[in-house]
């Protein structure tokens, strides 16, 4: 079966410091990986993928994620952190049999100015 | 990116009447769209495929019965909480993307925040 972990419950960075979250996956076949984020009492919204190609994706807002197949690992990264970045943020897989999108746990950024 | 229109966005109820919830793809067919719950600072919890034309899929544990899912056209999908009570209330989130089937991204509504009292 097709999942995702995203080992923190919660990531603290610095205003202009560099912010990791982590994302591994586990799949049959080639994953195609995704990262949303949400804000208080909204939807999600996409923010990158992966799916084939260059295993750096970029995406909104200045965020990008380094897909890597040796460890699994499909983590959001952004050079320089803004206060706005605060949410919650979650690494998905798609189950290639359903087309349904499977979700992490979710890992809450807060950034301090 | 396409737009997911979800309707209400928050709604009060009494304990025992239904409620229904809007989903519309605006700028894109979809056959396909997604139903999901989420309580507090928890993720998301998949509840059923919503299927056009056909009946809906629901995950395990989840009761078609309660749930009701309709998918009357390629644009809109309804979900009906029916009989509801405390423990249904919930934040309900659809979704739906126009190129779902070769890998594209889903698009989330903003959510339907239930509240039954």
């Amino acid at each position: 079966a097709q999942s995702v972990a995203q080992p923190e419950d919660q990531v603290n960075v610095a205003e202009g410091n560099p912010l990791t979250v982590k994302c591994t996956y586990s799949v049959s076949g080639n994953p195609y990986l995704f990262w949303y984020v949400q804000y208080p009492n909204r939807g999600l919204q996409f923010l990158l993928k992966y799916i084939t190609g260059d295993n750096l994706v970029k995406g909104s807002y200045g965020f990008e994620a380094e897909f890597n197949k040796s460890q699994t690992s499909f983590h959001l990264k952004k050079p320089s952190a803004l206060v706005s970045d605060s949410a919650l943020y979650f690494c998905a897989v798609r189950d290639h049999n359903t087309d349904k999108l499977i979700f992490g746990t979710g890992t809450r950024l807060q950034v301090f100015p | 990116g396409a737009v997911v229109s979800q309707h209400p966005s928050w709604v009060i109820c009494k304990s025992g009447t239904s409620v229904k919830i809007e989903c519309r793809s605006l700028d894109f067919q979809a056959t396909t769209m997604f139903w999901y719950r989420q309580f507090p600072k928890q993720s998301l919890m998949l509840m059923a495929t919503s299927n056009e034309g056909s009946k809906a899929t629901y995950e395990q544990g989840v009761e078609k019965d309660k749930f009701l899912i309709n998918h009357a056209s390629l644009t809109l999908s309804t979900l009906t909480v029916t009989s509801a009570h405390p423990e249904d209330s919930s934040f309900y989130i659809c979704s739906a993307g126009p190129r779902i089937h070769r890998g594209g991204e889903l698009f989330f509504g903003e959510g339907s925040r239930l509240t039954v009292l």
